[in-house]
């Protein structure tokens, strides 16, 4: 079975840096597209980062440019995501999620991780 | 970056036909299409098509997608008590090199 399970969330405080892991199980992370997608409390679904599955690229949403950093480590069957000068506002669950074509579409997801960015 | 555009709700009858929509532009909708989510409370998102119209395996013949120009439709039909969630679409942005969502329709079924 095809599953996908996020650690590492927690409470933060702002400026600091914070690092969240993905396991995949059932099938080989990098035969896909992988993607970090955030929710804030009450609010809508907000796209973090894709790593490309041949590795080819790395792209961002403009909220987290130059602040997070997405990984993956292949013989692990690990995705990463590195938060850095984290805000308030980047209070949110946070989800991997797998793609399936390219682009195609969202087709498994994590329960995801919490993270609170508070004083 | 600029999302796609949902209303914020809709609501329909018990057995009724939905449409949701979801405006982009040529960047995204235009281009490869929309995937559409559909999301109930405390739940992750579920994927219910992408590219227009492919539906993933499991995912019930009453959910349809399609595309005029830069416009995304999801039409549910015979609607269902359990059909009342959250739906977002998103679309790959081939200008902007991201993937964008729509703020979301909250659909209710009366």
């Amino acid at each position: 079975q095809v599953h996908l399970v996020e650690s590492g969330g927690g409470v933060v405080q702002p400026g600091r840096s914070l690092r969240l892991s993905c396991a995949a199980s059932g099938f080989t992370l990098s035969s896909h597209n992988m993607h970090w997608v955030r929710q804030a409390p009450g609010k809508g679904l907000d796209w973090v980062a894709v790593i490309f599955y041949d590795g080819s690229g790395k792209f961002y949403g403009d909220s987290v440019k130059g602040r997070f950093t997405i990984s993956r480590d292949s013989s692990e069957n690990m995705l990463y995501l590195h938060m850095s000068s984290l805000r308030p506002d980047d209070t949110a669950l946070y989800h991997c999620a797998r793609e399936d074509g390219s682009p195609g579409g969202f087709d498994v997801w994590g329960q995801g991780t919490m993270v609170t960015v508070s004083s | 970056q600029a999302g796609l555009t949902q209303p914020p709700s809709v609501s329909k009858d018990l057995r009724q036909t939905a449409t949701l929509t979801c405006t982009g532009n040529s960047n995204n909708v235009g281009d490869e299409g929309a995937a559409w989510l559909q999301q109930h409370q405390g739940h992750p998102p579920k994927l219910l098509s992408y590219r227009n119209n492919n539906r993933p395996s499991g995912i019930s013949e009453r959910f349809s997608a399609s595309r005029s120009g830069n416009t995304a439709s999801l039409t549910i039909t015979g609607l269902q008590p359990e059909d009342e969630a959250d739906y977002y679409c998103s679309a790959w942005d081939s200008s902007l090199n991201a993937w964008v969502f729509g703020g979301g329709t909250k659909l209710t079924v009366l």
